[in-house]
């Protein structure tokens, strides 16, 4: 199984607070780089699939970029609010249709 | 939108019982995924699907099967239940052209097995 890694395991910011956690993934092979918000008795949604070198993507306060050759992709949140709060996972094709999850960045923001 | 539903949320099984976990999708996506959560693991695939009646084994497939006779149906069956599978599980879907395109999850089953 080829690992993806993410960091930090888990957050607690304030209201208002800017954030960023980090996703290691195998550069080799390099397909695509997912990323998924998770929040609690909901359904994963998906955030961005990312697959260029240098590629930023950006959604509303979320943001991600994607560097394939050193392998790993950092998400930001600015401003963030307690509607942010979620496990924020990422995850990427190793060799097919099948996705390899990280573990998981658990947010909480607090007001 | 892309609409996944698992037949149930919560269901409590006994050991030993044969369980069927069935998810359905309404977007004709070839691809159905078949996961597992548990407490610092991660999301864990046990099996997949890229066609009707086709299936692959994912990290882990033990003591589970899977059954796709319609395109929209995806099952999860637990031959005999064990107290060790309790989990969460997820289903998903996805188009054919699998680097670049995002899965879609069901809500998910939260099962155990007493």
């Amino acid at each position: 199984i080829l690992n993806v890694e993410q960091s930090p395991q888990s957050l607690h910011v304030q209201e208002g607070d800017s954030t960023n956690f980090t996703c290691s993934f195998p550069s080799s092979n390099f397909y695509a780089l997912h990323w998924y918000r998770w929040e609690t008795a909901k359904s994963p949604e998906a955030l961005f699939v990312m697959t260029l070198n240098g590629d930023e993507k950006k959604k509303g306060r979320i943001s991600a970029t994607l560097n394939t050759k050193e392998g790993y992709s950092y998400l930001y949140i600015k401003g963030s609010q307690p509607e942010d709060s979620a496990t924020y996972l990422c995850a990427f094709p190793p060799s097919g249709y099948a996705l390899n999850f990280g573990k998981g960045t658990s947010l909480l923001v607090t007001p | 939108d892309v609409k996944v539903t698992q037949s149930s949320r919560y269901l409590v099984k006994r050991t030993g019982e044969k369980v069927f976990l069935e998810c359905v999708q309404d977007m004709d996506h070839e691809n159905m995924f078949w996961y597992r959560q548990d407490p610092g693991l991660g999301l864990r695939l046990i099996y997949f699907s890229y066609d009707v009646k086709m299936k692959e084994k994912g990290d882990i497939p033990e003591g589970y099967s899977v059954s796709r006779e319609k395109k929209e149906r995806f099952s999860l069956i637990l031959e005999s239940a064990s107290t060790n599978q309790t989990s969460m599980y997820l289903c998903a879907s996805s188009l054919p052209q699998y680097s670049n395109q995002p899965q879609h999850f069901g809500d998910g089953t939260r099962l155990s097995i007493l």
